[in-house]
């Protein structure tokens, strides 16, 4: 089973809609979730830290469910500009590397 | 967004050749990285420095050398590569390391290489 694992999408939506995804992780012992976004041909920047009681930063909400062992992204009133690749990211447990999960892509459309 | 500086940004070499990737953080980091990215693939973490002290090597095939000279720099120094060694070469940086969770890691442009 992979470490990290993300549905690859694409997710095509129109602008202003609503697009939430989700990643699972193997590891219950994981600590640390992120959410990054990678742009075709570029380097991954961190979005958000994903936190356990969930947390927001404008029109993203980062999700953690330990239980089920997934987090999720939400993206409300889609910009064309969202236009991306989200890396769902773990650490290894008891441990300060990170696992990558392949990525979901979201197009939005005009 | 220059907080992590990488060059070459492009790069294509031959078999024989030997070239060196640069990295330099602005972000007062103690810990650096070394990932590949294949097309398609997840990121896949090459080395870590912590400290200019090397902390992990994923079982790299030697032809891929780092050097960690001060905390702010790294380098990749690549000979006889392979056709399968071209993908993109990206470093990372980090606050620290520690046992148990991972500080947010701030990446650079990467280089793109393409070994002919």
């Amino acid at each position: 089973r992979k470490e990290v694992e993300q549905d690859p999408g694409p997710f095509n939506v129109p602008e202003g809609a609503t697009v939430a995804f989700n990643c699972t992780y193997s590891n219950s012992a994981s600590q640390s979730f992120f959410w990054y976004r990678q742009d075709c041909r570029k380097e991954p920047k961190l979005l958000m830290s994903v936190y356990s009681s969930g947390n927001e930063d404008g029109r993203f909400t980062a999700q953690l469910n330990r239980a089920s062992q997934y987090i999720s992204l939400l993206i409300r009133d889609s910009k064309l500009s969202d236009s991306a690749t989200y890396l769902c990211v773990v650490n290894k447990a008891n441990d300060y590397k990170l696992s990558f999960g392949a990525g979901t892509t979201v197009t939005v459309r005009a | 967004e220059t907080g992590v500086t990488q060059t070459p940004r492009h790069l294509v070499m031959g078999m024989t050749n030997k070239k060196s990737l640069k990295c330099e953080q602005h972000l007062g980091h103690n810990a650096m990285y070394w990932y590949k990215q294949s097309a398609k693939k997840p990121l896949e973490l090459m080395f870590v420095y912590s400290l200019e002290e090397r902390v992990e090597n994923n079982s790299v095939p030697s032809r891929f050398s780092p050097e960690c000279p001060n905390s702010s720099h790294l380098f990749l120094h690549l000979h006889t590569l392979q056709p399968e060694d071209s993908a993109l070469y990206l470093c990372a940086s980090s606050q620290g390391i520690s046992g148990g969770l991972s500080y947010e890691q701030y990446f650079g442009p990467g280089t793109r290489l393409t070994v002919t």
